[in-house]
């Protein structure tokens, strides 16, 4: 069975940093893409950053480029999501999400939620 | 602002067949794979279609998808009080090189 838990959030200050990590479960991790998708309070579906299965192919949001860093370790089964310079605006539940083929996301973990606020 | 717009909201009663659309551009659903999600409250997302058709594994014939140019449709049919959620589509942008996200449309069962 297919498993993808987040953890990592929490409460933090403006300008702060988190590191959200999604470990998984139930399939060869090594050989999927993985994404990370946040949802804000009460809003719609926002993709956030994808990553290849060898990491050679990384893409982000405009609204987080050059603040969040997402990363993956196949030999721990593990994705990573650093984000510095938080803003109030990336308050979301965060999802980390299977790519099952070009984009098409059929597993999604629980989330974690991030609140940024002074 | 979404690059892919949807209807906020439709209803329809049990038995009927309700359809969402989602509407794009040249760099993204006209030259892209299509996907639809549904989520509902309280939940994560589920990957309702992808590849345009596609259903996964579980997920109902209940539900198709199409693609008519810059245009996506999601049609649910004999539709039943478990399909209230809302649904997401979604699509590759070229021009931002981002995966886009629709407003969502919010699904009511009369």
């Amino acid at each position: 069975e297919v498993q993808l838990v987040e953890s990592g959030g929490g409460p933090v200050k403006p300008g702060g940093s988190l590191r959200l990590s999604c470990a998984a479960s139930g399939f060869t991790f090594g050989t999927n893409s993985m994404n990370w998708v946040r949802q804000a309070p009460g809003k719609g579906l926002e993709w956030v950053s994808s990553i290849s299965s060898s990491s050679n192919n990384i893409y982000y949001a405009e609204s987080v480029k050059g603040r969040f860093t997402i990363s993956r370790d196949n030999a721990k089964n593990a994705l990573f999501l650093q984000m510095n310079s938080l803003r109030v605006e990336d308050t979301a539940i965060y999802f980390c999400t299977r790519d099952y083929d070009s984009f098409a996301l059929d597993f999604w973990g629980q989330g974690t939620l991030v609140t940024v606020s002074s | 602002q979404s690059v892919l717009t949807q209807p906020p909201s439709a209803s329809g009663t049990p038995g009927q067949r309700v359809t969402i659309s989602c509407s794009g551009s040249s760099s993204n659903i006209a030259s892209n794979y299509v996907y639809w999600y549904q989520q509902l409250p309280g939940t994560a997302p589920k990957l309702l279609i992808y590849r345009f058709t596609q259903r996964p594994s579980g997920v109902p014939d209940r539900f198709s998808g199409s693609r008519s140019g810059t245009s996506a449709s999601l049609a649910i049919s004999d539709l039943r009080s478990e399909d209230e959620a809302d649904y997401y589509c979604a699509a590759w942008d070229d021009s931002l090189s981002a995966y886009v996200f629709g407003p969502g449309t919010k699904v009511t069962v009369l």
